[in-house]
């Protein structure tokens, strides 16, 4: 099955630097790869996503990168503001239009932003 | 407001006790998930269900059941047989392949 190893587990950064969390994954089967969001005491939210056929996607502060050769994958912060602080989770699976069942989650990078 | 709603908030177990805990959507879902939660140990799949009344075992099922006699709801019972059961629980529905999560249930042992 998929094994997703995730780091750094804690990451602090000064407010308004970039911060940066890798992931790679084993199954070169896997063409979706999903990044969560969990604030303290809530459950994860779905930030971005990025789909094999794809090396790179943005959403304003936030971006996505792929290497299907190297398997990896990294979420790319940047301009961090206090409300980034949260634990991120990355996510694989080989996604064929049936459930959410197969995603293999990572073990969770906390952001710490220092003010 | 559509969205999970996963009750209580903490629940407390004896030991020897079997417990509860309440999953309902009202996002008209057909799956549903329930995940355990670690310190440092990610997201665990526990079961999962794609349709009334038809649930599947995920990856750390012993211990646990479920029952999906209707669409908008999927609880989860924390048996006596699961010997550590005290864990953050998060129930989830999907638009394939997108999670939307509840805010979890924390549970502990008295």
């Amino acid at each position: 099955g998929e094994n997703v190893e995730q780091h750094p587990s804690t990451l602090s950064v000064q407010e308004g630097d970039s911060a940066v969390i890798k992931c790679t994954y084993s199954d070169s089967a896997s063409n979706y790869f999903p990044w969560y969001k969990q604030e303290l005491g809530k459950g994860p939210q779905l930030i971005i996503d990025i789909r094999s056929n794809v090396g790179e996607k943005k959403d304003q502060r936030i971006a996505v990168t792929l290497n299907k050769t190297a398997k990896h994958f990294s979420l790319h912060i940047t301009e961090t503001q206090p409300e980034d602080s949260a634990v991120y989770f990355c996510a694989a699976t080989e996604y064929s239009g049936g459930g959410a069942d197969g995603l293999t989650f990572g073990k969770g990078t906390h952001l710490i932003i220092q003010p | 407001d559509g969205g999970i709603t996963q009750s209580p908030k903490y629940l407390f177990r004896k030991e020897g006790q079997n417990v509860t805990l309440s999953c309902e959507q009202n996002l008209n879902h057909d799956a549903m998930y329930w995940y355990r939660q670690d310190p440092g140990q990610g997201l665990r799949l526990i079961y999962y269900s794609q349709i009334v009344n038809d649930f599947q075992k995920g990856d750390i099922a012993e211990g646990y059941s479920v029952s999906r006699e209707k669409k908008e709801s999927f609880p989860l019972t924390v048996t006596s047989a699961q010997k550590n059961p005290t864990a953050f629980y998060l129930c989830a529905s999907s638009t394939v392949p997108v999670l939307h999560f509840g805010d979890g249930t924390r549970l502990s042992i008295l």
